[in-house]
C-alpha cells in the first residue's frame, strides 16, 4: 500500500458526459502527479501540481483539467469525454523528489 | 530529448527459466534517476528499484538482479528461477533531476511466467 488512494475504482460512463476522478496524496506530501495509460499511448504524464499550483504540464488535452486544494488532494476532470479516453488513470505523490507513489489508479470505461 | 524504449513487447518463459528485460534509455542529462515498476493483473503499479546515474553498481534483491551500464544507457532487469507470480507487465521509467520530475515510462514488456 503506497498510501495515495483514488476514487473510483472503476468508472463507466457514456460519450460526451463528464466525470471527476480523486486522488488523495501520502501524508506530508506535496506533489500530484497525473498519468493516463492506455493502449494506445502508453503510460503518459498529464499533469504535476505542487502545494496547489501547476507546476508542469504533459500530454493534457484541453477537454481535462486538474486542481489541488488546500488539503492537498487533487481532482482530474475530463469532460466530453470520447471513446478513446478509456483507460486507467494514476496519480502519484511524493514529497518533492523524484520518487513517485503510486496509486491504485481508476479505470474509466467511455461506451 | 528523453526516451526510454523496452524494445521487448513479450516473453514467455517456462517457469524457473531465468529472463531478462531489456531497458535502454536516452537523455541529455547527466543526472537522473531509472525506475523499474512491476504491473499485475490487478492493474496497480508496484516501484522494484530505484537507481541514480552516478551509482553504476549492479542490485541483487532475492531472485531479482538489475544491470546498470551507463556506457550503454542501458538498465536491464534479470529475474532468476522465474515463477507464475512473476507474471505481469514491466516497465522501465527514466526521470531526471532537475525541474519536473515527470516520469518518462517505457512501453512495457509483458512477461508471462508458464507453470
Amino acid at each position: 500500500d503506497s498510501g495515495v488512494t483514488q476514487t473510483p475504482k472503476h468508472l463507466i460512463t457514456a460519450t460526451g458526459q463528464r466525470v471527476t476522478l480523486r486522488c488523495s496524496p501520502r501524508s506530508g506530501d506535496l506533489s500530484v502527479y497525473w498519468y493516463q495509460q492506455s493502449l494506445d499511448q502508453g503510460l503518459q504524464f498529464l499533469i504535476q501540481y505542487y502545494n496547489g499550483e501547476e507546476r508542469a504540464k504533459g500530454n493534457i488535452l484541453e477537454r481535462f483539467s486538474a486542481q489541488q486544494f488546500p488539503d492537498l488532494h487533487s481532482e482530474l476532470n475530463l469532460s466530453s469525454l470520447e471513446l478513446g479516453d478509456s483507460a486507467l488513470y494514476f496519480c502519484a505523490s511524493s514529497l518533492g523528489g523524484p520518487e513517485q507513489f503510486f496509486g491504485p489508479g481508476t479505470r474509466l470505461t467511455v461506451l | 530529448a528523453q526516451k526510454v524504449t523496452q524494445a521487448q513487447t513479450e516473453i514467455s518463459v517456462v517457469e524457473k527459466e531465468d529472463v531478462t528485460l531489456d531497458c535502454v534509455y536516452e537523455t541529455r542529462d547527466t543526472t537522473y534517476y531509472l525506475f523499474w515498476y512491476k504491473q499485475p493483473p490487478s492493474g496497480e503499479l508496484v516501484f522494484l528499484i530505484r537507481r541514480n546515474s552516478f551509482d553504476e553498481q549492479n542490485e541483487i534483491s532475492g531472485r531479482y538482479s538489475w544491470n546498470f551500464q551507463k556506457s550503454t544507457s542501458s538498465f536491464n532487469f534479470t529475474i532468476t528461477a522465474s515463477q507464475v507470480v512473476d507474471s505481469a507487465v514491466y516497465f522501465c521509467a527514466l526521470i531526471k533531476t532537475s525541474g519536473t520530475y515527470k516520469y518518462i515510462f517505457g512501453t512495457g514488456t509483458r512477461l508471462k511466467v508458464l507453470a
